[in-house]
């Protein structure tokens, strides 16, 4: 069964630091990832998707899949306290249902 | 643009009481809806998707159930409580599917199990 892991925990950073969260997964057949973040009480909300090894931005944020390595990456520019949430990860194969990670706690102090 | 709203927004009930939890969809036709239930500090897990009206099929069980009785209705329910039953259950929906876009969550519904 698809693992799905994620680090840091959780992490704490200065406004406008560049943020970097590690996701890796176990099932090198998996297809789909993305990135969703969740403020606390709330649903989660999309952020970025990638279906192909390599790269892809949409303004300040960036994904790099390695499916060789089974691990995603997602890096947050000029960062705000408004990005202070959770982070999940969620993996796909096929018409699964994703599974998600454990999630990292973002804190960005003004 | 679509909207999904969700119903309650917090629940207190007692073991084996009853439970029906309500989704819907605003401007989308046709949605491929979903159940997910978080426990409290836990991880987001799939209970069930429904492609269309009158269909559902169940992803994890729960002891609990599900039923799609319009295009824009999806609803959660089980005859007891249990204990583990508590936490935060999320409608979402998708264009495509299932599984096989972005997902759109609902607000999430509270529930506490006594």
């Amino acid at each position: 069964q698809e693992k799905v892991q994620q680090s840091p925990e959780s992490l704490i950073v200065p406004e406008g630091a560049m943020v970097s969260l590690n996701c890796s997964f176990s099932d090198s057949a998996s297809q789909s990832i993305w990135w969703y973040q969740q403020h606390p009480g709330k649903g989660p909300k999309a952020l970025i998707s990638i279906f192909s090894n390599g790269n892809k931005k949409e303004g300040r944020l960036t994904v790099y899949l390695n499916r060789a390595s089974l691990h995603v990456s997602l890096h947050i520019k000029d960062s705000q306290p408004s990005d202070s949430a959770v982070y999940l990860c969620a993996v796909s194969r096929n018409n699964n249902a994703p599974r998600f990670g454990a999630g990292t706690k973002l804190s960005v102090k003004p | 643009a679509q909207t999904i709203h969700q119903w309650p927004v917090a629940e207190i009930k007692a073991v084996g009481s009853p439970l029906s939890l309500g989704c819907t969809i605003k401007g989308k036709s046709s949605p491929n809806l979903y159940w997910y239930w978080q426990a409290t500090g836990g991880t987001l897990q799939q209970l069930f998707y429904s492609i269309t009206v009158g269909q559902v099929e169940s992803v994890v069980q729960l002891n609990l159930s599900a039923s799609r009785p319009k295009d824009d209705q999806f609803i959660l329910s089980t005859e007891k409580l249990l204990l583990s039953h508590s936490g935060f259950y999320l409608c979402a929906w998708s264009p495509r599917g299932p599984n096989q876009d972005t997902q759109y969550f609902g607000p999430g519904t509270r529930l506490l199990v006594l």
